[in-house]
């Protein structure tokens, strides 16, 4: 069984502050580990996603994620927040089965402040 | 190049009621999985088709069922509606012999059941 726990519902920070999204898995085979952001009544858009190459992830919109394997997380960060970075933000894990079924946290809500 | 496509894009029901939706995959994805996700909550898996039949299941009633065309194009059938089935419903489209799940998300179905 597989598991994500995002720590903090809402995050708030201010335009050009660093913005760092929590979020711990639980597996018990080597996962995929993926981010997505939601923007209100919309679905859902890859950010980044890791595969077992890399621990560091570079996605888009200046976002990146690095998988720690013993401490379970992989966590999203990007160093200056933009205003169109506020949105819903949720981490999700598979398996490494071709197309195995995403299990996602509760997701963070994303405030950026002027 | 089109992306996942969901159809309709709002529906109101009435509790009892059957509803269906449907989902047109991105061009050159042959797999669909269907996700519900509930107001403030993370999406949950409901199941995936592949080569037209079910191939995973989440922990959904049987009132929940699907379908999958040749043209690799699906239906999320629900039957007898209850008030807590009113959600986003994502589909997401991906193919299967590339593996390490490279889903593309359509936009959702926003059901509200009354």
């Amino acid at each position: 069984a597989q598991s994500v726990t995002q720590l903090g519902s809402h995050v708030s920070v201010s335009e050009g502050a660093l913005v760092l999204l929590r979020c711990n898995y639980s597996s018990s085979v080597p996962p995929y580990l993926f981010w997505y952001v939601q923007y209100p009544n919309q679905g859902l858009q890859l950010l980044l996603k890791y595969t077992s190459a890399a621990t560091l992830v570079k996605g888009i919109n200046g976002f990146e994620a690095e998988f720690k394997k013993s401490e379970t997380s992989f966590h999203l960060t990007k160093p200056s927040a933009h205003m169109s970075d506020a949105a819903e933000y949720f981490c999700a894990v598979s398996d490494r089965t071709p197309n195995g079924k995403l299990t996602f946290g509760q997701g963070t809500i994303l405030t950026v402040h002027p | 190049d089109a992306g996942v496509t969901q159809s309709p894009t709002h529906l109101i029901k009435t509790r009892g009621q059957q509803v269906t939706l449907r989902c047109s995959p991105k061009s050159g994805h042959d797999t669909v999985s269907w996700y519900q996700q509930a107001l403030g909550q993370g999406p949950q898996f409901i199941f995936q088709y592949y080569e037209e039949e079910e191939r995973q299941r989440g922990n959904f009633p049987d009132r929940f069922s699907g379908h999958q065309f040749p043209n690799y194009s699906s239906e999320l059938n629900v039957n007898a509606l209850l008030l807590g089935d009113s959600a986003l419903y994502l589909c997401a489209s991906s193919l299967m012999d590339r593996g390490r799940n490279g889903y593309t998300f359509g936009s959702g179905t926003r059901l509200t059941v009354v």
